[in-house]
């Protein structure tokens, strides 16, 4: 299996416009985590589905930040407008109900907002 | 408020010599997950405890869970170049659930 894909794996961008990232998770499994990654914050989760419902959101900064899964192969993360404070490691990780809690980890994006 | 503290949050030794890592919350956990995470790379799993005071070993790598399951420890012996990278440990507050909470995490420097 290609493992979890990420894209792009770096972005930059200006302040005030709209950033979308994308990620395709490991065929079979059933859960999707989107997280950031800060020096100062370490790893934090924003928000995971489960079979593309929307389990908890409560880790999404604000109303800049949405999230979709369409479908079983595919989720976006997306913020607009975005600030240089979103500047950080987005990764997203997939895991399988059942698999001792074994999260696998894209490669991440990394944000860079001017 | 981070649920779990990892100590120390940075350490850089010589190739050969033994090191421990500390994870350590007020909480209590049903089991807790060790990732190392390499430059440019997504963290990657190490090993899950989920049996307080559970031991297990991977290598030259220890892996304790305490009695309370409240923390854990990680370590090395004759650590090697190759074992640099950040040492990430995540927590489940319930058996099966999918939510972990992380560290801050131990950025671990061998030098050759």
């Amino acid at each position: 299996d290609a493992g979890v894909i990420q894209s792009p794996r770096h972005e930059v961008t200006e302040m005030g416009q709209e950033v979308t990232l994308r990620c395709k998770p490991i065929s079979g499994h059933d859960y999707l985590f989107w997280y950031r990654q800060t020096m100062m914050r370490g790893l934090e989760l924003l928000i995971y589905f489960n079979n593309n419902v929307p389990i908890d959101d409560s880790g999404m900064p604000e109303d800049r930040f949405s999230a979709k899964m369409p479908n079983a192969s595919f989720s976006t993360l997306k913020i607009q407008p975005s600030e240089p404070r979103d500047s950080a490691v987005y990764f997203c990780a997939s895991s399988l109900l059942g698999d001792t809690d074994t999260q696998y980890f894209g490669p991440g994006t990394r944000l860079t907002v001017l | 408020t981070q649920l779990l503290e990892q100590s120390p949050q940075f350490l850089s030794i010589q190739e050969g010599e033994n090191l421990t890592v500390y994870c350590n919350s007020s909480s209590v956990f049903s089991s807790l997950q060790w990732y190392r995470q390499e430059p440019g790379e997504g963290p990657v799993l190490l090993v899950t405890v989920v049996t307080g005071g559970e031991v297990k070993k991977l290598k030259r790598l220890t892996f304790q869970f305490g009695d309370a399951r409240k923390d854990s420890s990680l370590h090395i012996t004759a650590a090697q170049p190759g074992d640099t990278g950040l040492y990430l440990c995540a927590g489940a507050r319930s058996q099966g659930a999918q939510k972990l909470v992380f560290g801050q995490g131990t950025r671990l420097t061998i030098n050759p």
